[in-house]
This record gives structure tokens, C-alpha cells and sequence, in this order.
């Protein structure tokens, strides 16, 4: 079946950066772009932006530019996610999501369980 | 920039009917999505474009569509209903936008 796997939690000083990972299986990687997500402690979800699975291009959020930096590596599956120059404001859950599409017809909307990044000194 | 808004909290008796609603300007050219999100979970799509039920969805919950709204109901509420609902739709462009949430609390 389709799912997407993040990578562990991180705890990080400010300054540092952090790269998440999310493996993708269970359809064709190129096929669907990939959205990022950020939810911080006791708020609501908040679009990142998205990377073209295809091409590779991604398109930033307002809010989402100069620090953050999508990537892909397709030869594994696996869509990224980088911060750098991590503020304590950085403090969320990330999730990466698929775009919505069908599977045997029935419509899947598959997300990754979450990555919690903490910054802190 | 394109928003769509839903009330914050929405409170019902099991049993009972509860009805969140989500309104945005380009929601009768965009179609909505709900998501349901309980604690420590990622979210999980309820409703599709406006009114489909994807697979493990129970009947209970249905969607509708009228000009600026889009409205998840949620028949004969059970406790395991209660949690954070997201409206979801897409500007022109396909950017994602989501509403602020409705936290429902089963009584």
C-alpha cells in the first residue's frame, strides 16, 4: 500500500540545520509532487510548499523562503526536507504529504507520521 | 491571499449531529477537503473533493457543497469522533490552504 516513512526526531541548537527524509512506497515516486507541511505546538497545519517529483523544482510558501530547501534523491524514493539556520520558532512537527490522488479507485490522501524537530539551546 | 475559515471549537452530546463549516471565496471554483486529526496522529482525509468518503471512512461523516461553503457533517457522533478538523482546499495555482481547525469535544 502506499506510504511515506519521515526520519526521527531531531533536537537542535539554534544556528544548526536539519535535513528530514520521507520514503515514499507503494506507487510511482514520480508520478505525485510532495507537499511539506509544519505544525507547531498546539497550532494548526501550515503549507510549506511542494517539489515537482518529475523535474525537481520546488515552489516555497510565503513565510518559507531562504532557509528552507526541498530536495529529492529518486533513485531511493525519498523527498527532503532542510532548515538551516534553525530558530527556536523552527519548533514544530513536520509532515510531508502526497498529493491526493486514487487507488483501486477509492480516493488517499497519504501523509507521513511526522517529524518532530526541536530547537533549543 | 486566499483563506478559508472555520469555527474554532464546536461542541455536541454523542448521538447527536454535529456540522463544522468552512468558508472561502473560491471554494465554488475549488473543491473542499476535511481532515480529522487527533492527538500525537498526522492527519487523516475524511471527505474528498467536497463529498467523497475515501475507503475506513465511516458513513457517519459526510460532506457537502453550497456557493461559498463546504460543511462536514457528522451523524450520530460517537466519542472516537472527537478530535481537530482541517478544511483544505487549493488556490488557482495549487498552492494548499487550510483553515484554522475546529476542535470537536463529544460532551
Amino acid at each position: 500500500q502506499v506510504q511515506l516513512v519521515q526520519s526521527g526526531s531531531e533536537l537542535k541548537k539554534p544556528g544548526a540545520s536539519v535535513k528530514v527524509s520521507c520514503k515514499a512506497s507503494g506507487y510511482d515516486f514520480t508520478t505525485y509532487a510532495m507537499n511539506w507541511v509544519r505544525q507547531a505546538p498546539g497550532q494548526g497545519l501550515e503549507w510549506m510548499g511542494w517539489i515537482n517529483t518529475n523535474t525537481g523544482n520546488p515552489t516555497y510558501a510565503q513565510g518559507f523562503t531562504g532557509r528552507f530547501v526541498f530536495s529529492l534523491d529518486t533513485s531511493v524514493r525519498t523527498a527532503y526536507l532542510q532548515i538551516t539556520s534553525l530558530k527556536t520558532d523552527d519548533t514544530a512537527v513536520y509532515y510531508c504529504a502526497r498529493d491526493k490522488g486514487l487507488s483501486s479507485g477509492r480516493p488517499i490522501s497519504p501523509w507521513g507520521q511526522g517529524t518532530l524537530v526541536t530547537v533549543s539551546s | 491571499s486566499y483563506e478559508v475559515t472555520q469555527p474554532p471549537s464546536v461542541s455536541v452530546s454523542p448521538g447527536q449531529t454535529a456540522k463544522i463549516t468552512c468558508s472561502g471565496d473560491s471554494l465554488p471554483k475549488q473543491y473542499g477537503y476535511w481532515y480529522q486529526q487527533k492527538p500525537g496522529r498526522a492527519p487523516v482525509l475524511v471527505i474528498f473533493k467536497d463529498t467523497e468518503r475515501p475507503s475506513g471512512i465511516p458513513e457517519r461523516l459526510s460532506g457537502s457543497s453550497s456557493g461559498t461553503t463546504v460543511t462536514l457533517t457528522i451523524s450520530g457522533v460517537q466519542a472516537e469522533d472527537e478530535a481537530d478538523y482541517y478544511c483544505h482546499s487549493t488556490d488557482s495555482n495549487g498552492s494548499w490552504i487550510f483553515g484554522g481547525g475546529t476542535r470537536l469535544t463529544v460532551l
